[in-house]
């Protein structure tokens, strides 16, 4: 969906080296749900955040909410080639009943 | 526990043909979902399902339909395959709408030809 623009499209980074990835959105957010797809997959939920100024860290991955930049990002800490992937966020809209997912942002770790 | 299950895993289809793309989940979610998924575009929604015998559309319904008779089952029909229906579809459900704090589980997905 438009409403919802991540940043970078793709993303090459050397083992060992941190990352973030962006998504933003046009209209205001009322959660912000980050999943990873492994090529050929389907997606894996990673975190959900819904309240402004929220983190939340599962092993090296780090997401935040701020709610008035209407803005999530993802932060991976010493990059692993277990981390390559598509991530893509996702967020809630209208009557609740609609998911709606950014583009994707295309991740691959080098040994 | 199986979580989504969707049938089949590919499927090529020539323009005209119809086919149903087959989604069960044994979680017992009330909240069922069809994506799209294509190149640059990521996922689009196709339909949608609140519970048994509701359903409504997403962004992109055009071309497909949908119904829900059991909980458990939320089929995806194209009445007459076209080429841009070429893509990887995606099923997904939830514990429930309008909660705002169930996560999507994902089907591993249908990679749909149409030549």
């Amino acid at each position: 969906s438009q409403e919802l623009e991540q940043s970078p499209q793709s993303l090459i980074v050397q083992e060992g080296k941190n990352l973030t990835i962006n998504c933003t959105s046009s209209k205001t957010l009322y959660g912000l749900y980050w999943y990873k797809q492994k090529y050929g997959e389907g997606l894996i939920f990673l975190m959900m955040l819904q309240k402004g100024g929220e983190e939340k860290s599962h092993e090296k991955i780090t997401a935040k909410l701020d709610e008035k930049k209407q803005q999530s990002s993802l932060h991976i800490t010493a990059s692993q080639p277990s981390h390559a992937g598509i991530y893509l966020c996702g967020a809630l809209r209208g009557n609740f009943n609609k998911f709606y997912f950014g583009s994707g942002t295309k991740l691959n770790v080098k040994p | 526990n199986a979580g989504v299950t969707q049938t089949p895993k590919f499927q090529v289809l020539k323009t005209g043909q119809s086919m149903t793309l087959q989604c069960a989940q044994d979680m017992n979610h009330e909240y069922m979902s069809w994506y799209r998924q294509d190149p640059g575009m990521g996922l689009r929604l196709i339909h949608y399902s609140v519970g048994a015998g509701i359903t409504d559309q997403g962004e992109v319904p055009n071309g497909y339909n949908v119904s829900r008779s059991t909980t458990e089952d939320f089929p995806l029909r194209l009445l007459s395959a076209a080429p841009s229906q070429t893509s990887v579809y995606f099923c997904a459900s939830s514990t429930g709408s309008g909660q705002g704090n169930s996560p999507l589980h994902f089907g591993n997905g249908t990679r749909l030809t149409v030549t």
